[in-house]
């Protein structure tokens, strides 16, 4: 069964004070990986795509890494504007659904 | 800046009332999915459209739920004789193309069934 599983599922962070979440996934087939952050009342706000192991992305202060089994949100310096839930999501291989499977959310907290 | 646009925000149903929920997707975007998202949870897939054709509606919890895309944009959802397990924000998304591609989210519609 398709599955994904966030960790930590709360983080409260200082403002300056560097970390990682975390997405472990099983997965017949990945067709992509993708990170989200969604804020109280939003919609998810699209983040990046990762689509092979050993593939990065960065923007700002948030960099994206993939391996065969899990992804990393790294997180260099965070402000409070960064305090939101970031979603991790895989989109399976084959078939002709390209639904996402989603895990349940890591809630990051930036303390100024 | 066109995105996708939903509505309505929110919706109040009484238990047994039917409601209709509407996704305006990304203009010239093939693929339309809808998903269910609980408080604390993350989103869960509903149903996909490729253009008109519904092409997976293996995620509608029971016969109640419909999706409908008659002219391959505007999407509807309906839900019949609602329930309080219902009650969720409905979150549609588009994407450029049929696969692989990012999907782009609204804003979701909040659903309270009393």
């Amino acid at each position: 069964e398709d599955q994904v599983t966030q960790s930590p599922e709360a983080l409260r962070l200082q403002e300056g004070e560097s970390s990682s979440l975390n997405c472990s996934y099983t997965v017949s087939g990945l067709r992509g990986l993708f990170w989200y952050r969604q804020d109280p009342g939003k919609g998810p706000e699209f983040l990046f795509t990762l689509y092979s192991a050993g593939e990065e992305k960065e923007k700002e202060r948030l960099k994206a890494t993939l391996t065969k089994k899990e992804s990393f949100l790294h997180i260099t310096a965070p402000k409070p504007e960064d305090s939101a839930t970031y979603l991790c999501a895989v989109q399976p291989g084959g078939g002709a659904t390209n639904k996402l499977i989603f895990g349940t959310g890591t809630l990051l907290a930036v303390q100024p | 800046g066109a995105g996708v646009s939903q509505s309505p925000r929110y919706k109040v149903a009484k238990r047994g009332q039917d409601v209709a929920l509407r996704c305006d997707p990304i203009s010239g975007h093939v693929s339309l999915f809808w998903y269910q998202q609980a408080l604390g949870q993350g989103p869960e897939f509903l149903t996909y459209f490729q253009n008109e054709a519904q092409l997976d509606k293996s995620g509608l919890p029971s016969d109640r739920f419909f999706a409908e895309r008659p002219e391959g944009s505007v999407s509807t959802l309906k839900i019949q004789r609602t329930q309080q397990e219902d009650s969720a924000v409905y979150l549609c998304a588009s994407s450029p193309r049929a696969l692989g591609e990012t999907q782009y989210f609204g804003p979701g519609t909040r659903l309270l069934v009393l």
